[in-house]
């Protein structure tokens, strides 16, 4: 069972920062915190992953609280071709790196 | 460089019959996993390979096996399908060091239908 807790969904307005948040409660030690997403049709695309510190790159920056209990993905500039299905994962190490997903949150960027 | 590549893109097979899906990795990545994602669900983990070997397993049966080639190229075989198999079955590699693990690539998926 997928470990994390998103909103089924969210709008947001074009050229607008998306703020998607995302509860992990039980997250142990050495987990860390993915997002991917999924546009309609198409294979998940990885976005950005951290362990404690907020982390950015050219997608998103994503900000995760102190006590690493639940953390946001923020999009700065939200265009329509960032309407998609979000996914928030925590993954452990070790040799078996599998994704656990849960139902994700559905972004609609509205004109 | 190019990504992952699965194929087919679409496939329809009659319940009872057996089904072979095949990924091309992204080059240069040595591990291989595939995933399972019915309608409005989220993808669930099938297995991972990891030069050649299954090296974890999610809550499948046995009739989903697979197979990974000295090219990193692999394939999801499903025996006796049921309607339920029916789904978006997708392709993921990565680098794995054995000390750090690279994100996952995916590809975009084969839409299998069993009727």
């Amino acid at each position: 069972d997928a470990k994390t807790t998103q909103p089924p969904s969210m709008d947001c307005a074009e050229g607008r920062a998306a703020n998607l948040p995302c509860n992990h409660s039980t997250i142990s030690g050495n987990e860390y915190v993915y997002w991917y997403r999924q546009i309609h049709s198409q294979g998940p695309q990885y976005i950005i992953h951290g362990l404690k510190n907020n982390e950015t790159n050219e997608m998103a920056s994503l900000i995760i609280t102190e006590d690493r209990k639940s953390s946001t993905l923020i999009l700065p500039h939200a265009t329509l071709r960032d309407t998609a299905v979000y996914y928030c994962i925590l993954r452990s190490g070790g040799s078996n790196y599998k994704l656990t997903f849960g139902k994700g949150t559905l972004l609609t960027v509205n004109p | 460089e190019t990504g992952v590549t699965q194929s087919p893109t679409h496939l329809i097979k009659t319940r009872g019959q057996q089904v072979t899906l095949r990924c091309s990795s992204q080059s240069g990545h040595n591990t291989v996993s595939w995933y399972q994602q019915a309608l409005g669900q989220g993808p669930q983990f099938i297995f991972q390979y990891y030069r050649e070997e299954e090296n974890g397993r999610g809550n499948f049966p046995p009739r989903f096996s697979g197979l990974q080639f000295p090219n990193y190229s692999s394939e999801l075989n499903v025996n006796a399908l049921e309607l339920d198999d029916s789904a978006l079955y997708l392709c993921a590699s990565s680098f794995w060091t054995g000390d750090r693990f690279y994100g996952y690539t995916f590809g975009s998926g084969t839409r299998l239908t069993v009727v």
